[in-house]
Formats: C-alpha cells, structure tokens, sequence
C-alpha cells in the first residue's frame, strides 16, 4: 500500500546535467514537499507546493526548481547538477488540515550522486 | 518562519533504559507537533505527534510532553528495545490549510543490547 512514490531510488548524474526527480501519491494531498537529507543536517525543506502550479521556495531553494503540473505529481529539477547536490531527498506529501491528524507521508528517497 | 532545535544529536542507551529526546520551536502559532522514526535505509513515519490543547499523550513505550510557554517538546521512550534504534526527527506546524511542516536535525538512538 505504497502511498508516495519516488521515480528513482538511486542516481548517478554527471556535473552539469539536468536532473528530474518526480514524485507520485495517491492520496489526493494538497501539499506535497522536497527535502534534502544531510547527515547532522536533518530534512532541510527546497520547496513546497500547496496546489496545482502554486510553489513556494524553502530554506535552501538555489540550484533547485520544482513543477507541479498535476495534484498528484510533484517534480524537483537540478537545472544544472552539480557535486555539492550529492545527497538523499525525500519527497512527502499532507493533506490541507483534517480533523484527526495532518500526518506527512515520505517516499522512499532517492540517493543522488553527481560526479 | 518557523525554528526548529532539536538534541541530543545522537544518544545511546542500555537496552530497558529510558530515553529522552528535546525539541523546541520558535513560532508562537505552531500548534502540530509531530515525531518522526526513521529506520536505516527507510522512510521516516509518523509515531505520535500532539496538538497545542494537549500537554501529554502516550501510546504504549512512547510519550510526548508538550510546554507550550516555554516552546518545548519531548519524546520519551521507555523501556527501550533494540529496534527502537533509529533516527527520530521532531517537527512543527501550523496545522492549517497550506502547513508547512519544519523538521529539527534528528536524533540518532542506539540501544545497546
């Protein structure tokens, strides 16, 4: 009963490409979320997206943008990858609040290498 | 926005110990706070979590504390068992409509058998 779902668990990305990481859920949720997952560094938050087309920068946006084109789908780009984008990020979906509980669902990662 | 700290950093106990795991929040509003278990290789999933009219739940080994003057949290874990090693991630909320959900830097428990 997989609710979000990662297109990649691993990647290996030379410097310079550009890098789509998507994300599906089936849950119908409102928000959807990228984290990126540093060790010591906890989930830092690229970017958010409440709706369709709407997105909204996070903590550490540079070097990253995001498309959500349909509700259940919710996309990071690395316009231009580069060796320090070496990292896990997590994709999570909420639902807008709900009496009983707003909980975030994760997928599963995916592990970026740039090299 | 929104702060969120959290520590110890890493902690290990004996396995039957108890641990304690802090966090505090910096946006008066915030009024959802959740607790994340992250497992090696997994992804993180909620355990408990607790709203602003509450100051304690439990469930089973697991409660949380909530001091909502002084802005802080906890998790506690009695009895502890191997598999409750893990990462553990506090967050905090506004729980409405667009809530964003900020993460404090983990915790990460080893329970020494």
């Amino acid at each position: 009963d997989v609710k979000v779902t990662q297109s990649s668990r691993y990647l290996v990305k030379r410097t310079g490409e550009k890098v789509f990481l998507e994300c599906v859920q089936d849950m119908d949720h409102e928000n959807m979320f990228w984290y990126r997952q540093d060790p010591g560094l906890g989930l830092r938050l690229i970017y958010f997206s409440y709706d369709v087309k709407m997105k909204e920068k996070g903590d550490i946006p540079e070097g990253y943008s995001v498309s959500r084109e349909k509700k259940e789908r919710f996309s990071l780009i690395l316009e231009s990858a580069s060796t320090n984008q070496t990292s896990m990020y997590l994709c999570a979906s909420t639902p807008f609040f709900r009496p009983g509980g707003t909980e975030a669902f994760f997928g599963q990662g995916t592990r970026l290498t740039v090299v | 926005g929104e702060n969120v700290e959290q520590h110890p950093s890493t902690l290990s106990v004996q396995e039957g110990d108890s641990a304690v795991i802090k966090c505090t929040y910096s946006d008066s509003a915030s009024n959802y706070f959740p607790w994340y278990k992250q497992e090696l290789g997994k992804r993180p999933q909620l355990i408990i979590d607790i709203r602003s009219n509450v100051g304690e739940k439990k469930d089973q080994r697991i409660a949380v504390t909530l001091n909502k003057t002084a802005k802080h949290f906890s998790l506690h874990i009695t009895e502890t068992q191997p598999e409750d090693s893990a990462v553990y991630f506090c967050a905090a909320s506004r729980e409405t409509g667009a809530n964003n959900l900020f993460f404090g830097t983990g915790t990460r428990l080893t329970v020494i058998p």
